[in-house]
């Protein structure tokens, strides 16, 4: 089983929608989380810290389940300037970031 | 901003010659990353480090070494070129083991 797990999609939603990703973790013992955003062809970039409060900024929106041991990623109001690839990313012991494989979206007009 | 450079962009090279990857960061980070990134198998570390000379394995060493003698400085060496290290390489840093990693641009290596 991997450690970080992801749809890969990929997701295709008219503009306007709300989308949400769901992406699990194995250990339970990880602390941080993190959501990228990575273009085609480009590095990842970091779209928002994810904390057991949750996080807002603007329309993402991320939430952290530990008791299911996910992390969610909440999109409203999906703009064409969303479609990318979002990686989940938990932090495991020794400074290591595992990656999921990503999920494809797509919003279209 | 924290700026991650990498020394190309794209790279092809021959099966068997040696390879340097460079990766430069100017933020004075004290850890550095190298991962490659593959088609449905997403981000895979090969090697970190935490501090100038120290390095740790990653998920997928073999193949691979590393070195860091500047802090800014943190460069990945293919010391005979396969052709399943055909992928892009990612360099990262982060200030310390807690704080999110930021990306340079990746190197698109090809080797035939």
């Amino acid at each position: 089983r991997k450690e970080v797990e992801q749809d890969p999609g990929p997701f295709n939603v008219p503009e306007g929608a709300t989308v949400a990703f769901n992406c699990t973790y194995s250990n339970s013992a990880s602390q941080s989380f993190f959501w990228y955003r990575q273009d085609c062809r480009k590095e990842p970039k970091l779209l928002m810290s994810v904390y057991s409060s949750g996080n807002e900024d603007g329309r993402f929106t991320a939430q952290l389940n530990r008791a299911s041991q996910y992390i969610s990623l909440l999109i409203r109001d999906s703009k064409l300037s969303d479609s990318a690839t979002y990686l989940c990313a938990s932090l495991e012991y020794g400074n290591k970031l595992v990656f999921g494989a990503g999920t494809i979206l797509r919003v279209k007009s | 901003d924290v700026k991650v450079t990498q020394s190309s962009r794209y790279l092809v090279k021959r099966t068997g010659e040696k390879v340097f990857l460079e990766c430069v960061q100017d933020m004075d980070h004290e850890n550095m990353f190298w991962y490659r990134q593959d088609p449905g198998l997403g981000l895979r570390l090969i090697y970190f480090s935490y501090d100038v000379k120290m390095k740790e394995k990653g998920d997928i060493p073999e193949g691979y070494s590393v070195s860091r003698e500047k802090k800014e400085r943190f460069s990945l060496i293919l010391e005979s070129a396969s052709t399943n290290q055909t992928s892009m390489y990612l360099c990262a840093s982060s200030l310390n083991g807690y704080n999110e990693q930021f990306f340079g641009p990746g190197t698109r290596l090809t080797v035939l």
